[in-house]
Order: C-alpha cells, then sequence, then structure tokens
C-alpha cells in the first residue's frame, strides 16, 4: 500500500527562524513528489515538484530535497514569515497510478 | 495559468436539501477532474475520478448516489451532494489535469475549496 506520512505533525517556530519538515513515502514506483501549501479553508498550492533525478528544488524560501534511494523528502522554510503559517503537504505519485498519495500535512505556525 | 474555480465558496444548507457545487478549469481543458473531501486537521481524501463524457469512479465507502458527480465538459464538472446531512458537513476540494502536453509531471491543479455547512 502506498504511503506517505509527514513529521512533525505541527510546529511553531517564531518569525525569521528557519525549519525542516520531513517526508518519508513507500509510493512504488515513484514519479514525482510534490509539496503543496494549504492555507486554512483554501485549496493546496503547489510549492514545488520534483522527479527521480532531481535532488534539490527551490522556490523563493521554500526548498525541498528529494533522496529516491532512502524514499525521504524534506522541505526547509528560510528566514519564516507570518503568512508562512499554514499546513504543508506532502503529495507523491506513482508511475502506474493517477491517483496521489497524501501526507497528513505538518501545520506550520509562526508567531511574532 | 492553469487555474482552477470552484463555486461556491462556501454554503449553508438545511438538512435534507442538496447541494451542487461547480468546479471549473478558467485557462485549460481538463480531461480528468478529481473530488477531494476534507476534514478538520486532515488531509485530503479522494471521493471520485470523473472524465469528460463517461461516468465517475468512485472510492470505496463513497455512496454515488449521495454524491452525484457530472463532467458535461472539458472545463466543468460538478458535485451535488444530494438529501445532505450534518456529517456531510465538509471542506470540498476539486482538482483538474491538465491533457496530455500540457505539463510534464502530469499535475493536478486544485480548486480553492468549498466550505459545506449542513444544519
Amino acid at each position: 500500500k502506498n504511503q506517505v506520512e509527514q513529521s512533525p505533525q505541527s510546529l511553531i517556530i517564531l518569525e525569521g527562524k528557519n525549519c525542516t519538515l520531513q517526508c518519508n513515502y513507500t509510493v512504488s514506483p515513484f514519479s514525482n513528489l510534490r509539496w503543496y501549501k494549504q492555507d486554512t479553508g483554501r485549496g493546496p498550492v503547489s510549492l514545488t515538484i520534483m522527479t527521480f533525478s532531481e535532488n534539490t528544488k527551490s522556490n523563493g524560501r521554500y526548498t525541498a530535497t528529494l533522496d529516491a534511494d532512502t524514499k525521504q523528502s524534506s522541505l526547509h522554510i528560510t528566514a519564516s514569515q507570518l503568512s508562512d503559517s499554514a499546513s504543508y503537504i506532502c503529495v507523491v505519485s506513482s508511475q502506474y497510478d493517477y491517483k496521489l498519495s497524501f501526507g497528513a500535512g505538518t501545520t506550520v505556525t509562526v508567531r511574532a | 495559468g492553469a487555474v482552477v474555480s470552484q463555486h461556491p465558496s462556501w454554503v449553508i444548507c438545511k438538512s435534507g436539501t442538496s447541494v451542487k457545487i461547480e468546479c471549473r478549469s478558467l485557462d485549460f481543458q481538463a480531461t480528468t477532474m478529481f473530488w477531494y473531501r476534507q476534514f478538520p486537521k486532515q488531509s485530503l481524501m479522494l471521493m471520485a475520478t470523473s472524465n469528460e463524457g463517461s461516468k465517475a469512479t468512485y472510492e470505496q465507502g463513497v455512496e454515488k448516489d449521495k454524491f452525484l458527480i457530472n463532467h458535461a465538459s472539458l472545463t466543468l464538472s460538478t458535485l451535488t451532494v444530494t438529501s445532505a446531512h450534518p456529517e456531510d458537513s465538509s471542506f470540498y476540494i476539486c482538482s483538474a489535469r491538465a491533457r496530455s502536453g500540457t505539463s510534464s509531471y502530469n499535475e493536478q491543479f486544485f480548486g480553492p475549496g468549498t466550505r459545506l455547512t449542513v444544519l
């Protein structure tokens, strides 16, 4: 069964600080991994997309890494801002299935 | 590009009534649209997959007579919650997958969601 696990479940950081979110998956055969940001009451918005051959990808202050051998990914947020407060969801897709495997998300709260 | 809209953004209805939610791909043609529901502090759960011009495929445990899906065109899919009850209150999100050749990652683009509250 394809699974995606995220950690931590939630975290609180001070504005300006950095944080790293983790994602482990068992989806196989792997196609790509996406990180989404979901604000409360809104739909998910794509931050990064990585395929098997990509190790890192950045989108502004967001940097995602992928280790396809260990099936792990991380999302690093640099110099956090209050607007970064949201749920961050790791989503993995398989080569054979159009369905996406969703992680439960990490809720990030940035405080002034 | 690749914008998906939903209407309404929120709706409150009485128990027993039916509610229709629209999902539109604004600047691309979507051969496939997906409907998800999300409960508080939980991730998205796929309800059904709809392809333009054909019947929707429902996930296990989702009642097809309860959640009617119509994908009449390449830019519009509708979800109708029939005889809604309080337990149907949830956040409903659609996504659309563009036709081949428009995205190398076969990406799904998500709508902003519709908050349904059944009293």
